[in-house]
């Protein structure tokens, strides 16, 4: 079976651009989260859909948005690229959500020149 | 603010030398305790999920326990394929999934 897959695996921008990301969910899985994570941390939040709708959001700035399709893909959208923005981005999905364990993809490593 | 902390953060044991890692949070509105496995250029592997204090759950040579306190990762005579970041997360009432940053386990043969 496949499990969560994020396009593209890496990617190089300039400060001040813009990005798009990319995740496909487990088959039946309703809800998506993304995640940022910086080298030698833990993921930290960023968002979570269900059903298309936002659920939760992470202490993140409002250079990043997301989305969620009827197909239950997801995009996560960042502007204005800055240095700090260089990290993982991991997308992970579940069933609905809430307590339920979440299941990651191998991320998609951003760098910022 | 919800937070979950791990410890140590780099642990070396040699080949069948058993330990334990540690994973303490915030004691108010735990809803759920998850470990992880992280292997370099790799998404978190899920390994398994605790609910309630005194619940147990066990795979291979692996055991996870929850206290109301804190979570315990066992590692019974590991092999050198056991070396990787485990993650310890957790969801508080907001519902969304707090990381600690996770031990960087090494066996060596």
């Amino acid at each position: 079976d496949a499990g969560v897959t994020q396009s593209p695996t890496h990617l190089i921008k300039t400060r001040g651009q813009h990005v798009t990301l990319r995740c496909s969910p487990i088959s039946g899985h309703k809800s998506v989260s993304w995640y940022q994570q910086v080298l030698g941390q833990g993921p930290q939040f960023i968002f979570q859909y269900y059903e298309k709708e936002e659920r939760g959001r992470g202490n993140f700035p409002d250079r990043f948005s997301a989305r969620q399709f009827p197909n239950y893909s997801s995009e996560l959208n960042v502007n204005a690229l800055l240095l700090g923005d260089s990290a993982l981005y991991l997308c992970a999905s579940s069933v609905q959500g809430k307590d339920q364990p979440q299941h990651f993809g191998d991320g998609t490593r951003l760098s910022i020149l | 603010e919800d937070q979950v902390t791990q410890s140590p953060e780099a642990l070396r044991l040699q080949e069948g030398e058993s330990s334990s890692l540690n994973c303490s949070y915030t004691v108010s509105g735990l809803r759920g305790l998850f470990w992880y496995r992280q292997d370099p250029g790799k998404g978190p592997e899920f390994l398994f999920t605790l609910y309630s204090a005194g619940e147990e759950k066990e795979k291979e040579r692996l055991k996870a326990t929850l206290t109301k306190k804190e979570s315990f990762l066992h590692i019974t005579a590991p092999k050198p394929e056991d070396s990787a970041t485990y993650l310890c997360a957790a969801i508080f009432g907001n519902e969304k999934l707090t990381f600690g940053t996770g031990t960087r386990l090494t066996i060596i043969p």
